[in-house]
This record gives C-alpha cells, sequence and structure tokens, in this order.
C-alpha cells in the first residue's frame, strides 16, 4: 500500500541552525500539507500546498517558515533559525483530491537546542 | 473560533467490551468530521469520516454519529481489543470553501483496552 514518508526520523539542531525536513508523499497526490505535534499536546495545523504554491497557512507558519517541492517527488518544510519552541514532531501529508482525506507520514522529531 | 473538546484523557475497559469516545465542538456545524488513530510517535491514521446529513456510519467494529443539534460526535469500538489501544483523535476542517484542507484536531483520548 502507497505510504507517506520522511525523512530524518529524528533531527537534533541548534538554535538559529537552519533545519530542512524532507517528504515524499503518495505519487499521485497533488495536495501536500504540513503539521505539528508538540509533545503531549494538539496535532496543530501549519500549511498547505497545491500546484506550487501556497493555499493556506495558520498563523504558526511565519517567515521563518517555508515549503517547496524541488522536483516531483519531494515536498520540503525549511525552518531557517530554530527556536527551542519549534522542538516538536513535524508530519507531512498528501491528498489525492480536493478536500480529501490526508494520508500522514510517520514524522520526524524536530529537537532544537 | 472553532474549538474541538474530546471527553476525559484516558479510557480503560475490558476486552470484549464497547468503547465510546466523544468529540464536541464549539462553534458552527462542519460539513464533515473525522476520527483518526494515532499510535505513540507515529502520524495519525484515518479512520472514518461522516458528513452533517450522515448520522451514522460504520466500518467494521467501528460505529461514528453525528449530532449537529448537540454538536457532538461519539465514536465507538464494539468487541473493543487489546490491539486498539491508541490515541484516538477527532478532527474538523476549518477550511470551508478552500481547495484544500485545514484540520483543527482535538487534544485525543487515550483508550486502554485490557486482556
Amino acid at each position: 500500500e502507497p505510504e507517506v514518508t520522511q525523512t530524518p526520523s529524528h533531527q537534533v539542531t541548534q538554535m538559529g541552525q537552519e533545519v530542512i525536513l524532507r517528504c515524499v508523499p503518495i505519487s499521485n497526490h497533488l495536495y501536500f500539507y504540513w503539521y505539528r505535534q508538540i509533545l503531549g499536546q494538539k496535532v496543530e495545523f501549519l500549511v498547505s500546498f497545491y500546484n506550487n504554491e501556497i493555499s493556506e497557512k495558520s498563523e504558526i507558519f511565519d517567515d521563518q517558515f517555508s515549503v517547496e517541492r524541488p522536483d516531483g517527488s519531494n515536498f520540503t518544510l525549511k525552518i531557517r533559525s530554530t527556536k527551542l519552541e519549534d522542538s516538536a514532531m513535524y508530519f507531512c501529508a498528501s491528498s489525492e483530491r480536493s478536500k480529501g482525506t490526508p494520508f500522514f507520514g510517520p514524522g520526524t522529531r524536530l529537537t532544537v537546542l | 473560533s472553532q474549538k474541538i473538546e474530546q471527553n476525559s484523557e484516558a479510557l480503560n475497559i475490558q476486552e470484549g467490551k464497547t468503547a465510546t469516545l466523544t468529540c464536541n465542538y464549539t462553534n458552527y456545524s462542519p460539513a464533515y468530521l473525522q476520527w483518526y488513530r494515532q499510535d505513540p510517535g507515529r502520524g495519525p491514521v484515518f479512520l472514518l469520516l461522516i458528513r452533517e446529513n450522515e448520522k451514522e456510519k460504520r466500518k467494521e467494529r467501528l460505529k461514528v454519529t453525528f449530532d449537529t443539534t448537540l454538536k457532538q460526535s461519539l465514536f465507538h469500538i464494539t468487541a473493543s481489543q487489546p490491539a486498539d489501544s491508541a490515541t484516538y483523535l477527532c478532527a474538523l476542517d476549518l477550511n470551508y470553501g478552500g481547495a484544500t484542507n485545514k484540520l483543527i484536531f482535538g487534544t485525543g483520548t487515550l483508550l486502554a483496552v485490557q486482556p
């Protein structure tokens, strides 16, 4: 069964450093998402992406964050200057159609020291 | 703004019993509501979606109801098994009319099924 994959599974970084989290969505899916979950808290929407542009973003998704689909298979989330409070699980998701059910990846655990 | 509340942080039941989890929302009724399962350290896995014009939806041992008057959805697992132990999340789409989802999730209910 096709699935969303994410790399790395765990990323440790120093505060102020840039990180790039990578995702490979399901191949025939056109809509892509990033969510995050701070330990012990709710899963929170960050951004949705379609047709090579951001469709929606939350107030969490400020200028420190950016997303990109650099090629036909990868979807990335970049955090330019990480803060301690960026430590969380970051989940990539994709859906086949508009408003389709998103399929989530296993997540990348980001730890900012 | 729309908020979701799920009952009790944890629910312990005996194997074979029916687990009932509650999701309440505060504002306008969404076009649909979704339930997900999340295992520790993993991403949410979609289980069921119920639309505002549907009272009930079933899938194998799972049943979801949707009461727009009470602003509530109930999620039932019948004949529960230890393998059903996980956190169950309720989610709504905030992006009415948009092309993409913008889900808000509840905090989840941790279900523990004792053998």
